[in-house]
């Protein structure tokens, strides 16, 4: 099946430092990522969808210029996470859609856990 | 608009017992619905998908899930649970392609395995 990679799995930061997800297609060419957090014990919460080559398109309430989202090929979105504050702690996940499959289904990646000090 | 409501934030069930994990939509359109899991600090797998074939669909695992258009409802089931079936459960109802195909999830389910 389509697989899905995001790296860091762990990311630990001071506050006010900006930090960078990688979320990668590997064996798909994914044309549209979504952008996932997801905090204890809840769902997941969507905050942006990514086409290639184009601006994201951010759900309500997600500040744009606080989550910078970039998908400069059919195989690589990054989230950074800018000037990053303690309740940005939270754990991010990457979804992919193969292009070729008209069925909806995302394929999500390993999620990375931010922890802002 | 789409959404998804997941009855039962926990589920606790004996080893062996029948797992039903309840699910709810709303569409405005015929709906492709999902079932994923969640184990602890991980991504999500999918479990079964529902794409307007079969009102019954088998997934991964042993575990199926009927569509029923009448009670807008997407139960997933498995005759027998295993003990490496406890992990958080979510149910999701892709918004369609118009609005380029992200997936509403519903609160999510925990399931509990008793030895």
């Amino acid at each position: 099946g389509a697989v899905v990679s995001q790296h860091p799995s762990w990311v630990i930061c001071k506050s006010g430092t900006s930090v960078k997800i990688e979320c990668r297609s590997l064996d798909f060419q994914a044309t549209t990522m979504f952008w996932y957090r997801q905090f204890p014990k809840q769902s997941l919460m969507l905050m942006a969808t990514s086409n290639e080559g184009s601006k994201a398109t951010y759900e309500q309430g997600v500040e744009k210029d606080k989550f910078l989202i970039n998908h400069a090929s059919l195989t690589l979105s990054t989230l950074t996470v800018t000037s990053a504050h303690p309740e940005d702690s939270s754990f991010y996940i990457c979804s992919a859609r193969d292009g070729g499959i008209l069925t909806g289904e995302l394929f999500f990646g390993e999620g990375s856990r931010l922890t802002v000090l | 608009a789409q959404s998804v409501t997941q009855l039962g934030s926990h589920v606790s069930v004996s080893e062996g017992a029948l797992v039903l994990l309840r699910c709810n939509y709303s569409s405005s359109v015929p709906p492709y619905l999902f079932w994923y899991v969640q184990y602890p600090n991980q991504g999500l797998q999918l479990l079964l998908k529902y794409t307007s074939a079969a009102t019954l669909v088998k997934g991964i695992n042993g575990f199926e899930a009927e569509f029923k258009k009448s009670e807008t409802s997407f139960h997933l089931t498995k005759p027998s649970a295993h003990m490496s079936d406890a992990a958080e459960y979510f149910c999701a109802v892709s918004a369609g392609y118009n609005q380029g195909g992200k997936l509403i999830f519903g609160q999510g389910t925990e399931l509990s395995v008793k030895p």
